[in-house]
């Protein structure tokens, strides 16, 4: 168990709606990360938050935000979805956001667009 | 563009024998690297991980290799055991507090009886 909490774990929704994924970091962990990992694709960096500021930025697509909160949770949300969203997104956690600092992964939330 | 390549999208090995895995990268801003196991339904776990100052990194069965010249790096399992069955993703960041972690696309070793 790596501390790290997502929910839900799996997500079944049709094109066009809106989604919210939650994620609470590991306790004391200040850094909150959102990774997408579709079909044989490896995982693909969509955002960085510190302490509540958005620290990096990957190739998120402007359909979707996020956003972390005072508590430290963080929460992914996705419109106007498309089929092609549908992958597996992970969250991860690290205590100060470093570049070298090892990260800890939540098991996912599964996104299927019908 | 992908920064970080693992061509070998699978790897199948006979236990108590060596599993090399292979990664390359083309960015020379990279100075750290890392490596990553994930099973099925989990999310990925820390494995080991090396800097760019050294060439070798050992832990237990595990040692990563970096050669910095070739843009080169290989993690190695000795001996393999049916349990290392998971898929391996190598992982690459700069040592700016803005960069960020990026990933292969993962290398799925099977380890056999």
């Amino acid at each position: 168990d790596s501390g790290v909490t997502q929910t839900p774990k799996h997500l079944i929704t049709a094109t066009g709606q809106r989604v919210t994924l939650r994620c609470s970091p590991r306790s004391g962990d200040l850094s909150v990360y959102w990774y997408q990992q579709s079909l044989d694709q490896g995982l693909q960096f969509l955002i960085q938050y510190y302490n509540g500021e958005e620290r990096a930025k990957g190739n998120i697509l402007e359909r979707f935000s996020a956003q972390q909160f005072p508590d430290l949770h963080s929460e992914l949300n996705l419109s106007s979805l498309e089929l092609g969203d549908s992958a597996l997104y992970f969250c991860a956690s690290s205590v100060t956001g470093s570049s070298n600092e090892k990260l800890f992964f939540g098991s996912g939330t599964q996104l299927s667009v019908l | 563009d992908q920064q970080v390549k693992q061509n070998s999208p699978s790897l199948s090995v006979q236990e108590g024998r060596i599993s090399i895995l292979n990664c390359d990268y083309t960015n020379s801003m990279f100075d750290y690297f890392l490596w990553y196991k994930k099973y099925p339904a989990e999310g990925p776990t820390f494995l080991i991980s090396i800097s760019s100052i050294k060439d070798k990194n050992e832990d237990g069965r595990f040692t990563v290799f970096l050669n910095k010249s070739a843009k080169h790096l290989s993690l190695h399992i000795v001996p393999s055991q049916p349990g290392d069955s998971a898929v391996y993703f190598c992982a690459a960041a700069g040592s700016y507090n803005t960069d960020k972690l990026i990933f292969g696309t993962g290398t799925r070793l099977q380890v056999f009886p």
